[in-house]
């Protein structure tokens, strides 16, 4: 399967604890994104790197969310001292170059804090 | 006011029907544009781009009104697994979706 992979799949936690989902992109897409999913809402965008560099972050993004791409290949969103209000599907998406060029999802990581 | 705001459904349609989903966006810069599907819990995928010129792919046929910044998709013939939730989306480098219009058609 040469698709967007995440894992895990899925992720139950305890509210304030430290989570980490990591996303490996379709090989030779440069561009890399995180959503954030919640129900009857669209996706809302995070973050995007091209290559390693994080060249944005939407205000969405808290200081507990950190994100990184090393080495331009996959990446990883951490969430710190997880919230009730964290629950919620992250989709990660990559595409080679920016717009027009649409982006391929992966299966998404669905996130339950209790 | 949303960057992209789109009809708010349910449409719930027979087998055979002809469905129109219309959406609009608010930024002038955007730079692309796309219909997506997404099926309950899962990922979103990318159903058509759609062109000023207007393009067709099969049943399905999208339109982009730049000038009034209006987006539609038209679905011909409806058959039961296009029954999904169908996401307007404008490409500023990010994706800019609508909440999703849902589609439900029954036999």
């Amino acid at each position: 399967d040469t698709g967007v992979s995440q894992n895990p799949r899925h992720k139950i936690t305890k509210r304030g604890q430290n989570v980490t989902f990591r996303c490996d992109p379709i090989s030779e897409h440069n561009r890399l994104y995180w959503y954030r999913q919640t129900l009857g809402q669209g996706p809302e965008f995070l973050t995007y790197f091209q290559n390693e560099a994080q060249l944005e972050k939407s205000r969405l993004l808290s200081d507990r969310f950190s994100a990184e791409r090393p080495k331009g290949s996959f990446s990883t969103l951490e969430i710190q001292r997880t919230e009730q209000g964290d629950s919620a599907m992250y989709l990660c998406a990559s595409s080679l170059g920016g717009a027009p060029r649409p982006q391929h999802f992966g299966d998404g990581t669905r996130l339950s804090i209790l | 006011r949303k960057e992209v705001e789109q009809d708010p459904g349910p449409f719930n349609v027979p087998e055979g029907a002809t469905v129109a989903f219309n959406c609009t966006y608010s930024n002038s810069a955007s730079q692309s544009f796309f219909w997506y599907r997404q099926d309950c819990r899962k990922e979103p995928k990318l159903l058509m781009s759609v062109y000023s010129s207007g393009n067709e792919d099969g049943r399905f046929t999208a339109q982009l009104n730049r000038a009034s910044q209006y987006i539609s998709l038209l679905i011909r013939d409806s058959k039961l697994s296009d029954s999904a939730t169908y996401l307007c989306v404008v490409n500023t480098d990010k994706l800019i979706f609508g909440t999703g219009t849902r589609l439900q058609v029954f036999p």
